[in-house]
């Protein structure tokens, strides 16, 4: 069975501080690594696809990092924001599985005002 | 561009029913997923379809059946409910074999099935 690994479970910060949570996946047979950010009522959304090591994608104060040979991938939050409140889900896609994606349990992020 | 739309958003089934979940995929995408979130768990992979032919499936058992249409549209079909199948069923579409393939879902809202 594959294991999608994301730590912590959950973290409460205040406004404006930064943070970081992890992905661990299974090194072999990588294809793609997506990050997803669900924000509660609504449907998850794609934040970052990453397919090669060392990889490192940004959009506004969010960035990602890849490491394909140790498996694993670490989203960075700078200067959270409310607004940055929701489940952040990271999911692995395995050469010659499709779009068959596994998905890690979330990390459940609450920016206190 | 209309989004992903699932439908019903809520419904309640006593074991041993049948239920039918719809699902209506982004413009210009050829392949739906269906995914089952049950609570404090990440989304698990049911089965994909593509050019109305399933595609890849994961480990459910085949109570658990779909179709896909021509339009791209999607069912998902439980039978013999179970309590374990309450959960909320996502329904993600995406282009598959035509580039931009960056394998990006694009997710309804789900439908959020009970079953007493």
């Amino acid at each position: 069975i594959l294991n999608v690994e994301q730590s912590p479970q959950s973290l409460h910060v205040q406004e404006g501080d930064s943070t970081n949570f992890t992905c661990s996946f299974p090194s072999s047979n990588f294809y793609a690594l997506h990050w997803y950010r669900w924000e509660t009522a609504k449907s998850p959304e794609a934040l970052f696809v990453m397919t090669l090591n060392g990889d490192e994608k940004k959009k506004g104060r969010i960035s990602a990092t890849l490491n394909t040979k140790e498996g694993y991938s670490y989203l960075y939050i700078k200067g959270s924001q409310p607004e940055d409140s929701a489940t952040y889900l990271c999911a692995f896609n395995r050469w010659g599985y499709g779009q068959n994606f596994v998905f890690g349990p979330g990390t459940r992020l609450s920016v206190l005002p | 561009e209309t989004g992903v739309t699932q439908s019903p958003t809520h419904l309640i089934k006593t074991r041993g029913q049948q239920v039918t979940l719809r699902c209506s995929s982004q413009s210009g995408h050829n392949t739906v997923s269906w995914y089952q979130q049950a609570l404090g768990q990440g989304p698990q992979f049911i089965f994909q379809y593509y050019r109305e032919e399933e595609n890849g499936r994961g480990n459910f058992p085949p109570r658990f059946s779909g179709l896909q249409f021509p339009n791209y549209s999607s069912e998902l079909n439980v039978n013999a409910l179970e309590l374990d199948d309450s959960a909320l069923y996502l329904c993600a579409s995406s282009l598959f074999g035509q580039a931009p393939n960056t394998g990006e879902l694009f997710f309804g809202e789900g439908s959020r099935l009970t079953v007493l």
